[in-house]
């Protein structure tokens, strides 16, 4: 069925380390790909998109590319800021609605 | 425009009773979806409306849960008889079409505690 796999948390970094956290996808056919981002209380918003292979999504410095060879949609950002503390949520969409993942803590640290 | 928002934000209820929330979308949003998200998950799709039509629901969506978006505006989300499973954040979002193209914004959700 339609799911999305993410790297369990949390991820625990010191500040200006380099990020990566891991995304894979089940879908059929050609699905959209998202990362959103949850704030500490606040609601889920957008961070960024790819809608076809090798479309690369970008947004306030994090990154990620769309493979469909590996179906992946792995998050990075070169070097993380102590505000970049949030939960992540890898999606596809299917159909008419979002499939998330269970979703990555990320705390960094001064 | 102050984006969606969603009432109560927080709600406790017994057992066995029932309650009722309420999404206010963003303006001229035709779609408006709600979403299911327990501790340590991600959100889970229950069901959308484009306009005032229900079009899809979720099999999570057991008959208990009733949907409503009378006029195309807000909507309101209905459960009878609650049971403790259903301690979850309630989450409602909305947008101008399908999430490959348009973006899906959210509310900040309704956490109900069954007791």
């Amino acid at each position: 069925g339609n799911s999305v796999t993410q790297m369990e948390g949390p991820v625990t970094l010191s500040e200006e380390a380099f990020l990566t956290i891991n995304c894979t996808y089940t879908a059929t056919g050609y699905p959209s790909l998202f990362w959103y981002v949850q704030y500490p209380g606040e609601g889920l918003q957008l961070l960024l998109k790819a809608t076809k292979a090798d479309d690369k999504g970008s947004n306030k410095g994090f990154e990620a590319t769309y493979r469909k060879e590996t179906t992946s949609f792995h998050l990075e950002k070169g070097s993380v800021q102590v505000s970049d503390s949030a939960v992540y949520f890898c999606a596809h969409d299917n159909t008419d609605k979002l499939i998330f993942g269970t979703g990555t803590r990320l705390q960094v640290f001064p | 425009d102050t984006g969606v928002s969603q009432d109560p934000r927080h709600k406790i209820t017994k057992r066995g009773q029932n309650v009722t929330f309420r999404c206010d979308p963003i303006s001229e949003h035709n779609r408006l979806y709600w979403y299911r998200q327990t501790l340590g998950q991600g959100p889970e799709f229950l069901t959308y409306f484009q306009n005032e039509a229900q079009l899809e629901k979720s099999r999570l969506l057991s008959d208990r849960f009733s949907a409503e978006r009378p006029k195309g505006s807000f909507s309101t989300l209905e459960i009878q008889r609650t049971e403790q499973g259903d301690s979850a954040m309630y989450l409602c979002a909305s947008s101008l079409g399908e999430p490959g193209i348009y973006e899906q914004y959210f509310g900040p959700g309704t956490r109900l505690t069954v007791t």
